[in-house]
C-alpha cells in the first residue's frame, strides 16, 4: 500500500524547535519530489515546502523561509522539516504530500494523515 | 504570488442534485490546476490535475473545466459521501497557493 506516515509534532513553546519526519513506503521514494502543506485549526491549506527527487532543488513558501528547511533521506525513505523559531501562527497540523510522477503534473496525488504541531507557553 | 478565489465559501445542495464550484486565479496558471476533497478529520484527497483529468480511482460524476484563469468543478449528482470541502490548487508558479475552499452541506 503506498503510504505516508508523519510523526514529530507536539506541544513547543514560542521560539522553539520541531522537526517533523515523514515516512514513505509502498512506492520507490527516491523517483518523487515531495512537499509539505499545513493547516491550521479550521483554516484552509497551505503550501510549505517543496524538494526535489535529488534535493537540488528546493522551494519555500515566504511565510517559513529562513526558519524552516526541508530534506530528504532516500536510503531511509523519509522527508523531513525542521522548524526553528516557531510562532503562534504556526500551530497547524502539518501533511507531507507526493507530487505525481506525471512530468509536468506537480498536483499532490498521495498525503499522510498529518502531524498535529501547536505553539504555545 | 497567485491568489486562487473559490466562490462560492458555502454550497447546499440536496443528494442527487448537481454543484458547480468555481475558482478564479489572479493571473493565468495555464492547465496547471488540480482539485482536492476534504472531510473532517481526514487528509485531502486529489480529485482532478491539468484542470481536467480525474485522478485515479475518482468517480464519473466529478468533472473539471477551464483554462487560464476561471475553472470550474462538478459534481453531477450528489452523493452522501461527497458533502466535504473541496480546495483548488495552482502549480503553474511558486510559490504554490490553494484557493479558501468551498463548503459543500446538504440542504
Amino acid at each position: 500500500e503506498v503510504q505516508l506516515v508523519e510523526s514529530g509534532g507536539g506541544l513547543v513553546q514560542p521560539g522553539g524547535s520541531l522537526r517533523l519526519s515523514c515516512a514513505a513506503s509502498g512506492f520507490t521514494f527516491s523517483t518523487y519530489s515531495m512537499n509539505w502543506v499545513r493547516q491550521a485549526p479550521g483554516k484552509g491549506l497551505e503550501w510549505l515546502s517543496y524538494i526535489s527527487r535529488s534535493s537540488s532543488t528546493i522551494y519555500y513558501a515566504d511565510s517559513v523561509k529562513g526558519r524552516f528547511t526541508i530534506s530528504r533521506d532516500s536510503a531511509k525513505n523519509s522527508l523531513y522539516l525542521q522548524m526553528n523559531s516557531l510562532r503562534a501562527e504556526d500551530t497547524a497540523v502539518y501533511y507531507c504530500a507526493r507530487t505525481t510522477v506525471t512530468p509536468g503534473v506537480d498536483a499532490f496525488d498521495i498525503w499522510g494523515q498529518g502531524t498535529m504541531v501547536t505553539v504555545s507557553s | 504570488e497567485i491568489v486562487m478565489t473559490q466562490s462560492p465559501a458555502t454550497l447546499s445542495v440536496s443528494p442527487g442534485e448537481r454543484a458547480t464550484l468555481s475558482c478564479r486565479a489572479s493571473q493565468s496558471v495555464s492547465s496547471n490546476l488540480a482539485w482536492y476533497q476534504q472531510k473532517p478529520g481526514q487528509a485531502p484527497r486529489l480529485l482532478i490535475y491539468g484542470a481536467s483529468t480525474r485522478a485515479t480511482g475518482i468517480p464519473a460524476r466529478f468533472s473539471g473545466s477551464g483554462s487560464g484563469t476561471e475553472f470550474t468543478l462538478t459534481i453531477s449528482s450528489l452523493q452522501s459521501e461527497d458533502f466535504a470541502v473541496y480546495y483548488c490548487h495552482q502549480y503553474n508558479n511558486w510559490p504554490r497557493t490553494f484557493g479558501q475552499g468551498t463548503k459543500v452541506e446538504i440542504k
